[in-house]
C-alpha cells in the first residue's frame, strides 16, 4: 500500500539557514508521482512542485530545491537561506499512476511545521 | 480571481444540522475532489468525481454526500453535521485525464466548526 512519511513533525531555524524537509515514500507502482505543498498561515494549500518516477534529476526553482533518490524512497525539499514568509506547514503527496480506483489520488504525508525565527 | 472558489469560508453549525459547502472552478478540468484536513492527519479524500455523471467516495465518505451540478460546481453536504467534522475542508481540481496523472489544484478551504 501506498504511504507517505514526513518524520519531522515541527522544524525551526532563524533566518537565512538552509532547512531540508524529509519525505519517505512508499509505493508498489513503478510509474508514480511526488509532490510539494505549502499551507502558509492563511491556511490555503499552493502547489509547489510535481515530479513522476522516471525523472531523478533534481530540481531548482530560486530558493527551493528537491532531491529525488529512487534508491531510498525519498523526495527530499531544501529551502535555502529560509526567510519568514517560508514559515508554513509542507506536505509531501503522492500519486500512483496504476491506482485501482482509476482516479490517481493524492495521498498525504502528515505534513512539516516550519518556523522560520526573524 | 481565483481558480478554485470555495463557499463559505468559515462556518458554525449546530449538531444536526444539514450543510453544504460549494465548490467551483474556472480551470477547465474535468476532475474534483474533497478532502478535509484535522490536525496531525493531513488530507483525507472523502469523494472525487471525474465528470457531472461519475461520482465515486474516497477514504473517509461517511456522513458525507456529494453533488457534481456541473463541470465547474461540486458541492460537499453534511445531512446531520456532528462534532468529529468539526475541519478544514478542501476543493481540488485536477488537469489529469484517464491514465494521465494531473496536478491537483486547490480551492482556499472552508473552516467547519460543528458544535
Amino acid at each position: 500500500a501506498q504511504k507517505v512519511t514526513q518524520a519531522q513533525t515541527e522544524i525551526s531555524v532563524v533566518e537565512k539557514e538552509d532547512v531540508t524537509l524529509d519525505c519517505v515514500y512508499e509505493t508498489r507502482d513503478t510509474t508514480y508521482y511526488l509532490f510539494w505543498y505549502k499551507q502558509p498561515p492563511s491556511g490555503e494549500l499552493v502547489f509547489l512542485i510535481r515530479r513522476n518516477s522516471f525523472d531523478e534529476q533534481n530540481e531548482i526553482s530560486g530558493r527551493y530545491s528537491w532531491n529525488f533518490q529512487k534508491s531510498t524512497s525519498s523526495f527530499n525539499f531544501t529551502i535555502t537561506a529560509s526567510q519568514v514568509v517560508d514559515s508554513a506547514v509542507y506536505f509531501c503527496a503522492l500519486s500512483e499512476a496504476q491506482d485501482p480506483g482509476g482516479a490517481n489520488n493524492l495521498f498525504f504525508g502528515t505534513g512539516t511545521r516550519l518556523t522560520v525565527i526573524p | 480571481d481565483a481558480d478554485v472558489t470555495q463557499t463559505p469560508r468559515n462556518r458554525i453549525t449546530k449538531t444536526g444540522k444539514r450543510i453544504m459547502l460549494e465548490c467551483s472552478q474556472t480551470k477547465g478540468h474535468d476532475r474534483m475532489y474533497w478532502y478535509r484536513q484535522d490536525p496531525g492527519l493531513g488530507l483525507r479524500l472523502i469523494y472525487y468525481s471525474f465528470d457531472v455523471k461519475d461520482i465515486n467516495k474516497g477514504e473517509i465518505s461517511d456522513g458525507y454526500s456529494v453533488s457534481r451540478q456541473a463541470q465547474a460546481k461540486f458541492s460537499l453536504s453534511l445531512e446531520s453535521a456532528i462534532p468529529n467534522q468539526t475541519a478544514l475542508y478542501f476543493c481540488a481540481t485536477s488537469d489529469g485525464l484517464a491514465g494521465v496523472v494531473g496536478t491537483q489544484y486547490f480551492g482556499p478551504g472552508t473552516r467547519l466548526t460543528v458544535l
